[in-house]
């Protein structure tokens, strides 16, 4: 069955720490990969997305997610947390095709400590 | 950029009404997405189009219909609210070639 597993549902970290948040996917095909992030209140922005090429992708607000096919992984890092940085943050699997549907995680809720 | 526009941000209806929510993106996108969120099961999928009349269900449809008349416009209808129906929703539409998705600000539905 296809599905992504966020295994943190919670995280705090300090200000200017480094972060680490977890994504494992189960998928048929070749996945496309995605982080989102949702501040309170709001809809999905999108971090990253990973289709092919170097598995290392940088996004925007200074994240970047590694894919590891041998772990079916696709973890999300940023070397020194904001306090702008605390929100939910949203892993999703898809593979694209005439429907686009997506499989999203649960969410890690990310609390940020001065 | 594109837009996705849910024209509600809290809506606060009575159990067995018949509610709209209306999403509209400006960018030509063909697949459109309607999820909801809940606290710790993340976005479930209700129903999805790729064109427009044309829908498919998701993973939760039960209780809710969905309509494309137009191609930039893509209602969630719940027939007869439920108690059970409060919650976050949260459209979503891509374009047919691929990508990534593009979210609506949410509207957050109170049944009482």
């Amino acid at each position: 069955a296809q599905s992504v597993t966020q295994p943190d549902i919670h995280i705090t970290v300090s200000e200017g720490a480094s972060l680490e948040l977890r994504c494992n996917y189960s998928y048929g095909a070749t996945p496309y990969l995605f982080w989102y992030v949702q501040s309170p209140g709001q809809g999905l922005q999108l971090l990253l997305k990973y289709f092919s090429g170097d598995t290392l992708v940088q996004g925007i607000k200074g994240f970047e997610a590694e894919f590891k096919r041998s772990q079916s992984s696709f973890n999300l890092r940023k070397p020194s947390v904001h306090w702008s940085d605390a929100a939910e943050y949203f892993c999703a699997v898809g593979g694209g095709g005439a429907t686009n549907k997506l499989i999203f995680g649960t969410g890690t809720l990310l609390a940020v400590q001065p | 950029d594109v837009k996705v526009t849910q024209s509600s941000r809290y809506l606060v209806k009575r159990t067995g009404e018949k509610v709209f929510l209306e999403c509209v993106q400006d960018m030509d996108h063909e697949n459109m997405f309607w999820y909801r969120q809940d606290p710790g099961l993340g976005l479930r999928l209700i129903y999805f189009s790729y064109d427009v009349k044309m829908k498919e269900k998701g993973d939760i449809p039960e209780g809710y219909s969905v309509s494309r008349e137009k191609k930039e416009r893509f209602s969630l209808i719940l027939e007869s609210a439920s108690t059970n129906q409060t919650s976050m929703y949260l459209c979503a539409s891509i374009s047919g070639t691929g990508g990534a998705y593009t979210f609506g600000s949410g509207t957050r539905l109170t049944v009482v």
